[in-house]
């Protein structure tokens, strides 16, 4: 089944304990992206990948790192997490574009809950 | 600042109407305009996509409308059903997986 799976799904930490959150896409996509989801807010980019070893910050990339050492696995990385980054995170993959310049739809994780006390 | 403005936030609707939810975008650059459907506990999934050429698009009982002079586009839900219950997102792109989302609409569909 193509699926995007994110882990964990729920994860209750403190401020400063430094955690990963893993993702991982079976379907050979080239482009994978980060998204937090809060209300009010919508869905708000983290960081985006195009491809192995290339990545680049979305809207809000401050407190977050990244990594794309291989096609398929795309980790967001909190070093220092702080009660502000409580939200609901979403790994997204894409393959590439169809016809002209239109994008293929974005492929998403079921999402992790992250609570930072 | 949001580049996609989505209304309403929430919207209760009965068994059988027709659900509208809106959203304008400022940036002419944009190129393909999709609609994301996410239900609870789960990450969205697309619903439906337009491109600015085509004027209206319909899949079953979801249509986008469009209108490329006025910069808004919308989703009409015929004959919603209380399995059409979710949170909606409308998005905005250009280049390849340049993404901005509306805030979301919590659509609630009541028997």
């Amino acid at each position: 089944e193509a699926q995007v799976t994110q882990n964990p799904r729920y994860l209750i930490t403190v401020t400063g304990k430094k955690l990963t959150v893993t993702c991982s896409q079976n379907m050979n996509h080239e482009y994978m992206s980060w998204y937090r989801q809060d209300p009010g807010l919508g869905l708000r980019q983290i960081y985006y990948s195009m491809n192995v070893e290339v990545t680049d910050k979305g809207d809000v990339p401050e407190g977050y790192k990244v990594s794309r050492k291989e096609k398929r696995n795309f980790p967001l990385i909190l070093e220092s997490p702080s009660p502000n980054q409580t939200s609901l995170y979403f790994c997204a993959s894409s393959g590439a574009a169809g016809q002209g310049s239109y994008n293929s739809p974005l492929h998403f994780g079921n999402g992790t809950r992250l609570t930072v006390t | 600042q949001q580049q996609v403005k989505q209304s309403p936030q929430s919207l209760i609707v009965q068994k059988g109407g027709i659900s509208i939810i809106n959203c304008a975008y400022e940036n002419t650059a944009f190129d393909y305009f999709p609609w994301y459907q996410q239900f609870p506990g789960k990450g969205p999934a697309l619903l439906i996509a337009i491109r600015p050429d085509v004027s209206e698009k319909k899949e079953g009982r979801f249509t986008i409308s469009f209108n490329k002079s006025a910069k808004q586009f919308s989703l009409h839900i015929m004959d919603s059903q209380p399995g059409d219950s979710a949170t909606y997102f409308c998005a905005a792109s250009w280049g390849y997986q340049k993404v901005t989302f509306g805030i979301g609409t919590k659509l609630q569909v009541i028997p």
